[in-house]
């Protein structure tokens, strides 16, 4: 059975504290990604990478940075954090040719305050 | 990505099938249909997807129309563990990195 694990359902953090989110698939998938989910606002592409140490911006990757040492984990980094990152934030994986299919991790519900 | 169109909402009672339309009449022909579904407070799931032919898996089928322009999805026995929104995405084969959800079907599976 496919499987995507984030490392907490939940967090609070302060405003200006460095915040981790990990990811971790034990599909040998090729492909991950971060996403925020806001509602209104649907899903929306963080940081994307299609390989180890490999990277591309989404469409929202300011305020954030990601690091894939392993092609299992894939983390997202909030490096100062602010009020207007508080969100749910989903962490999904693919292999290399099927991006249409991804699986998805159960998420993680961010408040910064 | 094609435009698709899914009603706002729809209930089924429990152990009924669910049939969820979805309509792409913009579809082009090297244009998939896939379908996921968010349950509350956890992440999107994917169901299945399909070009032209039927197609079934184990959670549920797809039926598409002979000219593509719509679907309909199937839970055949819906439990109400199956209550979520359904997201309809039309899009190319490997087209862009991001999925994108539009506002999708909201089921609510009764007793």
């Amino acid at each position: 059975d496919v499987k995507v694990t984030q490392s907490s359902r939940y967090l609070v953090k302060r405003t200006g504290e460095k915040v981790f989110l990990e990811c971790v698939q034990d599909m040998d998938h090729e492909n991950m990604f971060w996403y925020r989910q806001d509602p209104g606002l649907g899903l929306r592409l963080i940081y994307f990478s299609y390989d180890v140490k490999m990277k591309e911006k989404g469409d929202i990757p300011e305020g954030y940075s990601v690091s894939r040492e392993k092609k299992e984990r894939f983390s997202l980094i909030l490096e100062s954090a602010s009020t207007n990152q508080t969100s749910m934030y989903l962490c999904a994986s693919s292999l290399a040719e099927t991006k249409e299919t991804q699986y998805f991790g159960p998420g993680t519900r961010l408040l910064v305050l | 990505d094609a435009k698709t169109t899914q009603p706002t909402s729809m209930d089924c009672a429990e152990g009924r099938a669910a049939n969820l339309p979805c309509n792409h009449s913009t579809i082009s022909g090297n244009e998939y249909v896939y379908w996921y579904r968010q349950i509350h407070s956890q992440g999107p799931q994917y169901i299945i997807h399909g070009l032209k032919n039927n197609e079934t898996n184990e959670m549920a089928s797809l039926i598409i129309t002979e000219d593509r322009k719509s679907s309909t999805l199937i839970l055949p026995h819906a439990t109400l563990r199956d209550t979520a929104v359904y997201y309809c995405i039309v899009r190319a084969y490997n087209a862009g990195n991001m999925l994108t959800f539009g506002g999708g079907t909201r089921l609510m599976v009764k007793p």
